[in-house]
């Protein structure tokens, strides 16, 4: 079965950091490229980053570009998200998810999503 | 940056046909993805590529894309299709992904 769980979220308070794994299993992780997308408590959905198969390519929203890593270790099928100066608007649930496509993200979908793990920021 | 439009709501009774539709600028030049959320669920790809539709997804779903609007179509809806839907688009220009804001659908 192809599954995602994501865990590392948490309360944390402003200017503080957190790291976000998110497990994989039921398929060749290495191959597809992923993604982490969140979601403000009552709002939309908000894509956040996005990495390559090999790991060799990343992508950032605007939002985040700066204060957030996205990395993968294809040897232990994880993806990770490594916050650092967060904001109160940073608040939300965090869902990792695989995407369409092998190699580069560009053009792909999003078929496989993890339970999403919360993370809330505020003092 | 890229900008993708949806309806907030659309309602629908049981046994008819909902329409749900994205803007953007020529859309259609792009590969359009729809997403199914319900409360407290993490959302499900319901239509990629425009058209295709996932195996385990109900031929009652459809897509559609051309000049600036795509458009999720669902036939005979029923109670269990009260969700919010979502679009979604690789945006070339920028090396991001957009999600339109998303549209709650009610079935009567």
């Amino acid at each position: 079965e192809v599954q995602l769980v994501e865990s590392g979220g948490g309360l944390v308070q402003p200017g503080g950091s957190l790291r976000l794994s998110c497990a994989a299993s039921g398929f060749t992780f290495s191959s597809y490229a992923m993604s982490w997308v969140r979601q403000a408590p009552g709002k939309g959905l908000e894509w956040v980053s996005a990495i390559s198969g090999s790991g060799g390519s990343t992508y950032y929203a605007d939002s985040v570009k700066g204060r957030f890593t996205i990395s993968r270790d294809n040897s232990k099928n994880t993806l990770y998200l490594q916050m650092n100066s967060l904001r109160a608007e940073d608040t939300a649930v965090y869902y990792c998810a695989k995407t369409t496509r092998r190699g580069e993200p560009h053009s792909a979908a999003f078929d496989i999503w993890g339970q999403g793990t919360m993370v809330t920021v505020s003092s | 940056s890229y900008v993708l439009t949806q309806p907030p709501s659309v309602s629908v009774a049981p046994g008819k046909t909902a329409r749900i539709t994205c803007g953007g600028n020529n859309i259609g030049s792009k590969s359009v993805h729809w997403y199914q959320q319900k409360p407290g669920q993490a959302p499900v790809l319901v239509i990629y590529y425009d058209s295709d539709r996932p195996s385990g997804i109900p031929e009652r779903f459809s897509g559609s894309n051309s000049g600036n609007t795509a458009t999720l179509t669902i036939s005979r809806v029923e109670a269990g299709d009260e969700a919010d839907y979502y679009c979604q688009v690789w945006d070339s220009s920028s090396d991001l992904v957009v999600f339109g804001g998303g549209t709650k659908l009610t079935v009567l």
